[in-house]
C-alpha cells in the first residue's frame, strides 16, 4: 500500500470553471476527510466520511462545492464555478477504524492538490 | 472557541542546535494534541501525538513534546537539528472528527 493518492497534484482552472479531485485512501481505512490550506496557514477541515455517509461538514464548504465517496473507496470534491478565492491546497487523509475519537485521529496525509485559479 | 496558536512564524536554527517550536491551545481540560511537518509541496506528517499519560511524548526522527496543563501548551523540541529539518511544522488538537491546526512555524537551518 502506497498511502493516501491524490490526483491531480496541480490543477490550474480559468475563473468560473468546474474542478474534480480524486483522493485514494489507504485501503483498510473507513474514515476519509478533506481539508483546505491556504497559503501562510495551517489545513482547516473541510468534510468528514465514514465509509460511503458524509457525517460532517464544515461551514466552510459553501454549495459550491460537493464531495462524494459513493462506495466508501475513494472520494472525489468539486468546486463548481470556481473563484480565485478557492485557490489552496486541497488535502485528503484517512484514518482506520477504531475507538472514535483515537480512530479519528489516525490520520495518514496525502500530498494534496494544489489548485491555482486564474 | 477552540483554537491552537503558535506564536513564531519563522525560526531559524543553526544545523547541530537545539530547537523549541511553541505551541499553545486554548479551551479543554486534557486536549488530544499533535505536531506534523511538512515539507515544500507535500502532505503532512505525524511526528508526534499526546493523548494522556506521560507528558513527555517522543516521536519520530528525534523530535519530543511536552504537555504543560498549567500553560496550555504542548511545546516541540529537538536536541541537535539537522539541515533535513528545515520544513514548516504545525500543532494541532483534536476537535470532534477534526483537527484544529495552528498557523506552523517556518524551521530554516542555517549552515
Amino acid at each position: 500500500d502506497t498511502g493516501v493518492s491524490q490526483d491531480p497534484r496541480h490543477k490550474i482552472t480559468k475563473r468560473g470553471q468546474n474542478v474534480t479531485f480524486r483522493c485514494d485512501p489507504i485501503s483498510e481505512h473507513n474514515r476519509l476527510y478533506w481539508y483546505r490550506q491556504t497559503l501562510g496557514q495551517g489545513p482547516e477541515f473541510l468534510t468528514y466520511f465514514q465509509n460511503e455517509a458524509q457525517l460532517e461538514k464544515s461551514r466552510l464548504l459553501s454549495d459550491r462545492f460537493s464531495a462524494e465517496r459513493p462506495k466508501g473507496s475513494f472520494s472525489t470534491l468539486e468546486i463548481q464555478r470556481t473563484e480565485q478565492g478557492d485557490s489552496a491546497m486541497y488535502l485528503c487523509a484517512s484514518s482506520p477504524p477504531g475507538p472514535a475519537l483515537r480512530g479519528n485521529y489516525g490520520y495518514t496525509f496525502g500530498s494534496g492538490t494544489r489548485l491555482t485559479v486564474v | 472557541a477552540q483554537s491552537v496558536t503558535q506564536p513564531d512564524i519563522h525560526i531559524t536554527v543553526s544545523e547541530g542546535a537545539s530547537l523549541e517550536l511553541r505551541c499553545n491551545y486554548s479551551y479543554g481540560a486534557t486536549p488530544y494534541l499533535f505536531w506534523y511537518v511538512q515539507s515544500p509541496g507535500q502532505g503532512l506528517q505525524l511526528l508526534l501525538k499526546y493523548f494522556s499519560g506521560d507528558t513527555l511524548v517522543q516521536g519520530i526522527k528525534g523530535f519530543e513534546a511536552e504537555f504543560k496543563r498549567s500553560q496550555s501548551s504542548f511545546n516541540l523540541r529537538k536536541p541537535s537539528v539537522h539541515w533535513s529539518d528545515a520544513a514548516e511544522y504545525f500543532c494541532a488538537r483534536g476537535a470532534g472528527t477534526a483537527l484544529i491546526f495552528g498557523k506552523g512555524t517556518t524551521l530554516s537551518v542555517s549552515s
